[in-house]
């Protein structure tokens, strides 16, 4: 079946570091690709998208890149802020035979001042 | 308001009481999903909901959890017999999904209910 698997966290990282999030996927067909975070005490929300194969998808300095022939959609930013401080999930959605979302076990990100 | 609403947003109950989870999507969103998060846990799919047909119910964990969407709009999560296992935060979501292949299929999701089985 269809599976998302993310590098265990929790990450620490100093301010202005640079960051990376792997995320690799299983799936059949052409998923769409995202990326959601939680912010402390908040709700999930979506940070960036990717709907076909070599598509990057950006927002608030995240970038990721949807990379078939490696399955992968990893996250990344030049520059990391205190602000960054969250959970960040990736996910895949089918689009066919229905829209069910896989998400995977969530990254833990804390930026040290 | 515009966004995702679930009611009740914490719940207390003792064990083998039956609880109903409330969900209001955003007007006019077609799909609707229900996940669980529990302590330190990723998002565990249960339920997901085409208008109010669910074409996938293979995330709900036993018999006693059951789901039900009517007008297309409002969804009830239904827990019957709680164990404490089921202590979680519920979250639903919504998105404007259709019913053909498209890719971008934004989640919107609520605030979620605090589960709380004692």
């Amino acid at each position: 079946g269809d599976s998302v698997t993310q590098m265990e966290g929790p990450v620490t990282l100093s301010e202005e570091a640079f960051l990376t999030i792997n995320c690799t996927y299983t799936a059949t067909g052409y998923p769409s690709l995202f990326w959601y975070v939680q912010y402390p005490g908040e709700g999930l929300q979506l940070l960036l998208k990717a709907t076909k194969a070599d598509d990057k998808g950006s927002n608030k300095g995240f970038e990721a890149t949807y990379r078939k022939e490696t399955t992968s959609f990893h996250l990344e930013k030049g520059s990391v802020q205190v602000s960054d401080s969250a959970v960040y999930f990736c996910a895949l959605t089918r689009n066919t035979g229905g829209f069910k979302t896989i998400f995977g076990a969530g990254t833990r990100l804390f930026v040290k001042a | 308001g515009a966004g995702v609403s679930q009611s009740p947003s914490n719940k207390v109950t003792e064990k083998g009481k039956d609880v109903e989870l409330r969900c209001d999507p955003i007007s006019g969103h077609t799909a609707l999903y229900w996940y669980r998060q529990s302590l330190g846990q990723g998002l565990e799919f249960l339920i997901y909901f085409q208008g109010n047909s669910a074409p996938d119910k293979s995330g709900l964990p036993s018999d006693r959890f059951s789901a039900e969407r009517t007008g297309g709009s409002v969804s009830t999560l239904t827990i019957q017999r709680t164990q404490q296992e089921d202590s979680a935060v519920y979250l639903c979501a919504s998105s404007s999904g259709g019913t053909s292949g498209g890719g971008y299929n934004e989640q919107f999701f609520g605030p979620g209910t605090r589960l709380t089985v004692l």
